[in-house]
């Protein structure tokens, strides 16, 4: 079963370094589809970024990058200049396959980013 | 705003009650999606519609629950006969294409007594 990991309840980062929130994902499809999103006390999901598993450069959406090491099936999100709007939950999820070319997303139990002034 | 909105934020019931939340997705998106997040837990998907038609329903629907989207508009999530463990945050997305972009709004709190 697909299964995605994040290991880190909480993370505390000075504002404007760098700080990555780590993702491990199990699934033994070929195709899949792997998402960042946060989530901030209002409580709305917001998509931060989106590598597939034939992807061969790493995705990168101004500030965030994804680093997609796909032996180890590792998907860890990279915040440079961290800022203090970037508190809040972040949640790393894999599209679940097959799913008939929609979204069903399966997500790990988050990570709560700190960011200090 | 032309965002994914939901309704009400937040519903405070007592157990056994029914309760009905809303979803208006964003108005040219063909796909909604119903997810269910529990305290400290990320969100599980519950429920997917392609214009009215819904498409999977998932094991967490017990018979309690029912989703509808007539007319391929907005959704309504019925929770019938609520029980504590119903106590959680519903979310509801849509999405364009098969495969894009979810836009979740910003949930519904649900609290059962």
């Amino acid at each position: 079963a697909q299964k995605i990991t994040q290991t880190q309840p909480g993370m505390f980062v000075q504002e404007k370094e760098a700080v990555t929130l780590d993702c491990t994902y199990d699934t033994s499809d070929q195709s899949y589809g792997l998402f960042w999103y946060k989530q901030p006390s209002s409580g709305e999901m917001i998509f931060l970024i989106y590598q597939g598993s034939y992807d061969e450069q790493n995705a990168t959406e101004g500030r965030y990058s994804l680093n997609f090491q796909k032996a180890r099936k590792s998907a860890n999100l990279v915040i440079s200049a961290s800022q203090l709007g970037d508190s809040a939950m972040y949640f790393c999820a894999m599209r679940e396959p097959p799913s008939g070319g929609y979204n069903k997303l399966i997500f790990g139990a988050g990570t709560r980013l700190a960011v200090h002034p | 705003d032309t965002g994914v909105s939901q309704d009400p934020r937040h519903k405070i019931t007592k157990r056994g009650q029914n309760v009905t939340f809303r979803c208006d997705p964003i108005s040219e998106h063909n796909r909604l999606y119903w997810y269910r997040q529990t305290l400290g837990q990320g969100p599980e998907f519950l429920t997917y519609f392609q214009n009215e038609a819904q498409l999977e329903k998932s094991r967490l629907l017990s018979d309690r629950f029912s989703a509808e989207r007539p007319k391929g508009s907005f959704s309504t999530l019925e929770i019938q006969r609520t029980e504590q463990g119903d106590s959680a945050m519903y979310l509801c997305a849509s999405s364009a294409g098969g495969t894009g972009e979810l836009f979740f709004g910003e949930g519904s709190r649900l609290t059962v007594l």
